[in-house]
């Protein structure tokens, strides 16, 4: 199956400064989803990519699709203690439908 | 619409003791999984179904059970808890689309003794 690694596995950063996790793939990918998991929740959908080269914005996060498809990378720009969690991508299998996750980026904010 | 929910939040079990962890979704999905998260893991599919009747293994399968008799319930079933079984359990759903999104449930925390 797809396989995915996403580094790093920890950032910490002031707040107000960027932070980036980036997820690679030895394959080409289909799509790429991106997750958000606050520390004692659940995975929340953050957005989908599918297009070679596609960038796509929500606020102050900027998500990218690699132009050969087997890598990706969200970008925070000036983070906020409201972005502490974990971020997680996710890969579709188009065959089995299955989802698969890389091992996350957890996100702490040094207020 | 209550989403996706999971019962119960937290369970302590016996090593050897079986048990059954509760999903249930009202969003009429037919695409419903069940993760397990483990530190440094991620989350790691155990069992997913497409619909109901129909299951099927994903990852990490072994010691664990599944059915879907109706659209809305996912039960995962532990027949005999081990303590590699201690982690956090999540059920998901999703609309038929491959391209749809996953809603997860809030997760059961359970510990293995």
């Amino acid at each position: 199956g797809q396989q995915v690694m996403q580094i790093p596995q920890y950032q910490h950063v002031q707040e107000g400064e960027d932070f980036t996790t980036y997820c690679n793939s030895s394959t080409t990918l289909s799509n790429i989803q991106w997750y958000k998991q606050r520390p004692g929740g659940h995975p929340v959908f953050l957005i989908q990519l599918v297009k070679s080269g596609e960038v796509k914005k929500q606020k102050r996060l900027t998500f990218q699709f690699g132009e050969a498809k087997k890598n990706s990378s969200l970008h925070i720009t000036a983070t906020q203690t409201t972005d502490v969690g974990t971020y997680f991508c996710a890969v579709v299998n188009f065959g089995n439908e299955k989802l698969t996750f890389g091992t996350g980026t957890r996100l702490t904010i040094i207020p | 619409n209550a989403g996706v929910t999971q019962t119960p939040k937290f369970q302590v079990l016996k090593t050897g003791q079986s048990m059954t962890l509760q999903c249930a979704q009202d969003m009429n999905h037919e695409y419903m999984s069940w993760y397990r998260q483990d530190p440094g893991m991620g989350l790691r599919l155990i069992h997913y179904s497409v619909g109901a009747g129909i299951t099927d293994q994903g990852e990490v399968p072994n010691g664990y059970n599944v059915s879907r008799s109706t659209t809305e319930d996912f039960p995962l079933r532990l027949l005999s808890a081990a303590p590699s079984q201690t982690s956090v359990y999540f059920c998901a759903s999703r609309g038929p689309g491959v391209w749809e999104t996953q809603y997860f449930g809030p997760g059961t925390r359970l510990l293995v003794l």
